[in-house]
């Protein structure tokens, strides 16, 4: 089955306490995002991968870091949580720019 | 700074009425407009999406309506059902080589029976 596999699905930390969020697709797809998503925000881009080694800053970068070493893989990495970054967060895939995007189940991260 | 407003924040329906929830846009260049629906506990999944060389687009009771020269563009679900209860959130892109969507803050709908 074609899918995008976040893990955890829920976490709570507390502040400072480095933590990454691992997500997974295996649609061989170019292109991945990762998204957190706010009420009344709607969801914001936080980073973004067009190729392995290829990554670059959505809208709202500060705070979290990503790489990209393999195709499937695209872990996001919070270094020093803070309770702003309390939110759902999504992890997405796309075959190429301008096409469906296909999300994971998110993961909601909470940061005491 | 939100690039893609939409309206309502929240939409009430009885089963078997129209839902209608727009957007609004500012960029010129933005050339994918994608719907996503999202049920509680899930990812969003794409509904219908519209380029703008068309004004309208159908897929079944759900319909993309596109006005290129107000830079707006709407959802309207025909026929709603219980089943349509969930949030809807419009977005909008621009083929630059990457796949940055910019989403409206979204709509929660609930069709009543």
């Amino acid at each position: 089955e074609a899918q995008v596999t976040q893990n955890p699905r829920y976490l709570i930390t507390v502040t400072g306490k480095k933590l990454t969020v691992t997500c997974s697709q295996n649609m061989n797809h170019e292109y991945m995002s990762w998204y957190r998503q706010d009420p009344g925000l709607g969801l914001r881009q936080i980073y973004y991968s067009m190729n392995v080694e290829v990554t670059d800053k959505g809208d709202v970068p500060e705070g979290y870091k990503v790489s990209r070493k393999e195709k499937r893989n695209f872990p996001l990495i919070l270094e020093s949580p803070s309770p702003n970054q309390t939110s759902l967060y999504f992890c997405a895939s796309s075959y190429r720019a301008n096409t469906e995007a296909f999300f994971g189940q998110g993961t909601r991260l909470t940061v005491v | 700074q939100q690039q893609v407003k939409q309206s309502p924040q929240s939409l009430i329906v009885q089963k078997g009425g129209i839902s209608i929830i727009n957007c609004a846009y500012e960029n010129t260049a933005f050339d994918y407009f994608p719907w996503y629906q999202q049920f509680p506990g899930k990812g969003p999944a794409l509904l219908i999406a519209i380029r703008p060389d068309v004004s309208e687009k159908k897929e079944g009771r759900f319909t993309i309506s596109f006005n290129k020269s107000a830079k707006q563009f709407s959802l309207h679900i025909m026929d709603s059902q219980p089943g349509d209860s969930a949030t809807y959130f419009c977005a909008a892109s621009i083929n630059r080589g990457y796949n940055k969507l910019i989403f409206g803050a979204g709509t929660r709908l609930a069709v009543h029976p």
